[in-house]
């Protein structure tokens, strides 16, 4: 697609759900990344793709995260047992393969899916 | 460890000109970006500059590079209304962007 897609723009959840987000990069490109961004806060990195394998996944704040990528595509984060700090905006970005930095890794973002936890 | 460091408020009059500043602390940062992130929207590339630059300048806006002292700067002229934003700057790691916490723009009539 023309941009980075994510859904939902907004989800409300009751604590102990499971919850799942979606993230469609930008076609062609090969690099994906999640962040989490509470309120007022900066990025926090969560975990990075690339094509479908992930070998970042350090960002991931417990075993109740976990995260997908298929077909080089489409992504999906996954959260189990959902708690109030969950709370938070959850970003994904995309970028043309990193080519071993020798050229800016330019990242584009989605808007973002903002969950709240009740 | 990696550390990307700037402030919080920068509160500026319609008009006047803007001044980001960011201190990174990786010497081998290849690449510094400049991000905005306007209310309820992810983040927006605005401009990068390569390490063995010292000046970009694109419309409005200018970056300063000082390499040795690892600062850099956003300089947006003619502040408008529209630039209310929170802008971040980062340095990238291998695959990584290493990100500030944002300086949130205020515009004051």
């Amino acid at each position: 697609g023309a941009g980075v897609s994510q859904s939902p723009s907004n989800k409300v959840t009751e604590k102990g759900k499971d919850v799942e987000l979606r993230c469609d990069p930008i076609s062609g490109h090969t690099a994906l990344y999640w962040y989490r961004q509470s309120l007022g806060q900066g990025l926090e990195f969560l975990i990075y793709f690339q094509g479908n394998s992930a070998p970042d996944k350090s960002g991931l704040p417990s075993d109740r995260f976990s995260a997908e990528r298929t077909g080089g595509s489409v992504s999906t984060l996954t959260i189990q047992r959902t708690q109030q700090e969950d709370s938070a905006v959850y970003l994904c970005a995309s970028s043309l393969d990193w080519a071993g930095g020798t050229g800016a890794n330019v990242l584009t973002f989605g808007a973002g899916s903002r969950l709240t936890v009740l | 460890g990696e550390d990307v460091e700037q402030s919080l408020f920068l509160s500026v009059r319609e008009g006047d000109s803007s001044v980001i500043n960011c201190t990174y602390t990786d010497s081998s940062s290849t690449y510094l970006y400049w991000y905005k992130q306007e209310p309820g929207a992810g983040l927006q590339l605005l401009t990068y500059i390569f390490s063995n630059m010292d000046m970009k300048q694109d419309q409005r806006l200018t970056v300063l590079l000082n390499k040795k002292d690892k600062h850099l700067s956003l300089r947006i002229a003619d502040t408008q209304t529209g630039d209310s934003a929170i802008y971040f700057c980062a340095e990238n790691s291998n695959y990584q962007l290493i990100w500030g916490a944002g300086t949130k723009l205020i515009i004051k009539p």
